[in-house]
């Protein structure tokens, strides 16, 4: 069985404050993608990034980034300089390799204050 | 390009009515996704379609929902009778060669009064 869990239900955070999300999962599965979704107030899910578990570098696009670390089974997504536009509800899935299920968190809503 | 469509936006219908939610994907998307989301259960994938089929409907609540892709740019997803307990943000999603990389529709919300 696969399980997410975001522990953070809600943070609010200053405009220009740093933010880190915290994402622990669960899987039996030796191989996995992880993943970030944001689901700004629009509505609809956005795709932000997709993981390997072979892979645990870090990575940084812009103001985000995410740390990898197998060993605590944690996907944590850091954005950097809040801005208003961050505010949004972000989530956390897994899949294993090549299964088109994925396994999302209950998610965290971001909200940056001006 | 544009992006997953789906209509209606808003819906609010009485128990016991037909509600049909309709989704056209992203072209060239071969796998296409009805997915549930309420606060009590969060997002929950209702079926999975690719190239056109049906390969997973074990999320389907019951046999009131059932859900066709006639062809590759479009598919429905039927409530007949809904309920109240059906009230919910239905989202379609498609998807093409990323695995996991799925393309959200901006949702249909369902309220059965």
């Amino acid at each position: 069985a696969q399980k997410v869990t975001q522990a953070q239900t809600e943070i609010s955070v200053v405009e220009k404050e740093d933010v880190t999300l915290d994402c622990v999962y669960e899987t039996r599965d030796t191989t996995y993608y992880l993943f970030w979704y944001k689901q700004p107030p629009s509505g609809e899910l956005v795709f932000l990034i997709r993981r390997n578990s072979f892979d645990e570098q870090n990575e940084i696009s812009g103001r985000y980034s995410w740390n990898f670390q197998k060993s605590t089974s944690s996907f944590n997504f850091t954005i950097t300089a809040s801005q208003v536009v961050d505010s949004a509800v972000y989530f956390c899935a897994l899949s294993a390799i090549n299964d088109y299920k994925l396994s999302f968190g209950a998610g965290t809503t971001v909200t940056v204050r001006a | 390009d544009a992006g997953v469509i789906q209509s209606p936006r808003h819906e609010v219908t009485e128990m016991g009515q037909e509600v049909t939610l309709r989704c056209k994907p992203i072209s060239g998307h071969n796998s296409l996704f009805w997915y549930r989301q309420t606060m009590m259960r969060g997002l929950e994938l209702l079926i999975y379609f690719n190239n056109n089929v049906p390969i997973d409907d074990s999320g389907m609540p019951e046999d009131r929902f059932s859900a066709k892709m006639p062809n590759a740019s479009f598919s429905t997803l039927k409530i007949q009778p809904s309920e109240p307990r059906d009230s919910a943000v239905y989202f379609c999603a498609s998807s093409g060669a990323g695995v996991g990389e799925l393309f959200f529709g901006e949702g249909s919300r369902l309220t059965v009064l």
